[in-house]
């Protein structure tokens, strides 16, 4: 079955990196796209960006760009995003995603990851 | 960036009866609006696409109807399980979400 899963939750200090990692299972991995978001408590999703597993390309929203990478290691079938810089208002459930063709929906989705900034 | 807004915030709501929750978008989104429902400590799960596609698996007892920036999701008589946050998404210009709608119990 369609399985994406993610990397543990991480305590970092302001102006710290954090990179967390998103395996999917279950189906061929360049197959589909996936796409990060992140949640604060309370809030809704918050769309970060896509990478396409087949050949790398990304698309990050505008008040990431330069904070964040999303990467992809094909020999391993798995995403990564980093985000760099980090700040307190950061601190959010970090998601990722699988794209369905046609990119109207996110049909699987990891377990999150909850990052933490503070000092 | 195409901004979603959905309303109200909280509908509180008797089981077994009718629930309509909006969305709205900055700018048209045509029919490109997508559906999702999350539980505390889950991840959003994926209701209905095109406005009014239910995904596979989806009760019928869930509709959307609407199209450029007015979109409704309609759950037609509620369930235990359906008290949740139901969130809609934009997929016209790349992906963005609204801030959601808590569906309680009355």
């Amino acid at each position: 079955q369609v399985q994406l899963v993610q990397s543990g939750a991480e305590v970092k200090k302001p102006g710290a990196s954090v990179k967390v990692s998103c395996k999917p299972s279950g189906y061929t991995f360049t197959s589909y796209g996936i796409t990060w978001m992140r949640q604060a408590p309370g809030q809704g999703p918050e769309w970060m960006g896509w990478i396409s597993t087949h050949n790398g390309n990304t698309k990050y929203v505008q008040n990431l760009q330069g904070r964040v990478t999303m990467t992809r290691d094909t020999s391993t079938s798995t995403v990564y995003m980093e985000l760099r810089s980090l700040r307190s208002d950061d601190t959010a459930v970090y998601y990722c995603a699988r794209v369905v063709p046609g990119d109207w929906g996110f049909d699987f989705w990891g377990q999150g990851t909850l990052v933490t900034v503070s000092s | 960036e195409i901004v979603m807004t959905q309303s109200p915030a909280t509908l509180t709501v008797s089981p077994g009866e009718r629930a309509t929750l909006s969305c709205r978008a900055s700018q048209s989104v045509r029919s490109k609006l997508t559906w999702y429902q999350q539980k505390p400590g889950q991840a959003p799960r994926l209701l209905i696409y095109g406005a009014s596609t239910r995904a596979t698996g989806i009760p019928a007892r869930f509709s959307g109807s609407g199209s450029g920036t007015e979109f409704t999701l309609t759950i037609s008589s509620l369930q235990s399980e359906d008290f949740a946050v139901y969130y809609c998404q934009q997929y016209n210009d790349w992906w963005s979400f609204g801030q959601g709608t808590k569906v309680e119990i009355k």
